[in-house]
């Protein structure tokens, strides 16, 4: 599994867009980048998952630059309910066995 | 997208004791999976719940330790054995869905070990 590295923490305000990058480097052909939201005594919640340019849902959106080595989840009008940790994770359509790095943990502040 | 239930959602034991967590799903599924997130820590895969044999251990967990049982498609526990407080950790049961690396996961058990 390609490993993946994101920023620890990031704070963010009430309103407000929160991109959160991830970077793989060596991310393979048959790989898909999969963001996965841990709310407190909650187990992660899958929000979007990709391949390549961009892709939204009704929680997010994810880009992707062409050359797939990095990533921007991006969520719009952050609440304090959205107060988390997201996690990137990379790996093809058969890799189940998910590898969780620390993860970013977003913090909103009124 | 299933649903998966998980008793307890904690509890508090004492040390050199065992207990098993239950799993259960909504639906018929191939793929389950057992994690532990240690206080503060991201997630760790401790096993791949098989049914009808045993269960596939990641490097660092053993059978004796964790037992884990499948005996069919839609249930699975894990039982934590001779518990130590370093035991303590919120174990969460996790589904695969086919066609797409991307797993539902139970709400967790909390475990405290005194």
């Amino acid at each position: 599994l390609a490993k993946t590295t994101q920023p620890i923490s990031m704070d963010s305000y009430e309103g407000q867009e929160v991109n959160i990058t991830c970077s793989h480097n060596n991310i393979a052909t048959n790989d898909y980048i999969t963001w996965y939201q841990q709310f407190p005594s909650q187990g992660p919640r899958f929000i979007i998952q990709g391949y390549k340019t961009k892709v939204t849902n009704e929680v997010a959106s994810l880009f992707i630059p062409a050359d797939r080595k990095s990533s921007t989840l991006s969520l719009p009008r952050f609440s304090l309910s959205d107060t988390a940790v997201y996690y990137c994770l990379v790996g093809d359509s058969n890799d189940y066995k998910l590898s969780f790095g620390a993860g970013t943990t977003v913090t909103v502040r009124a | 997208s299933a649903v998966i239930s998980q008793k307890p959602s904690r509890d508090i034991c004492q040390r050199g004791t065992s207990l098993t967590i239950q799993c259960q799903v909504d639906s018929q599924v191939t793929m389950m999976f057992w994690y532990r997130q240690q206080p503060g820590q991201s997630l760790t895969l401790i096993a791949t719940a098989n049914q009808g044999s045993e269960a596939t251990y990641e490097s660092g967990f053993v059978i004796d330790k964790f037992p884990i049982s499948r005996p069919n498609l839609t249930f699975s526990t894990l039982t934590v054995s001779n518990m130590s407080p370093e035991d303590s950790s919120i174990y969460l049961c996790s589904v695969g869905h086919p066609g797409a690396n991307v797993l539902t996961f139970g709400a967790g058990s909390r475990l405290t070990v005194l």
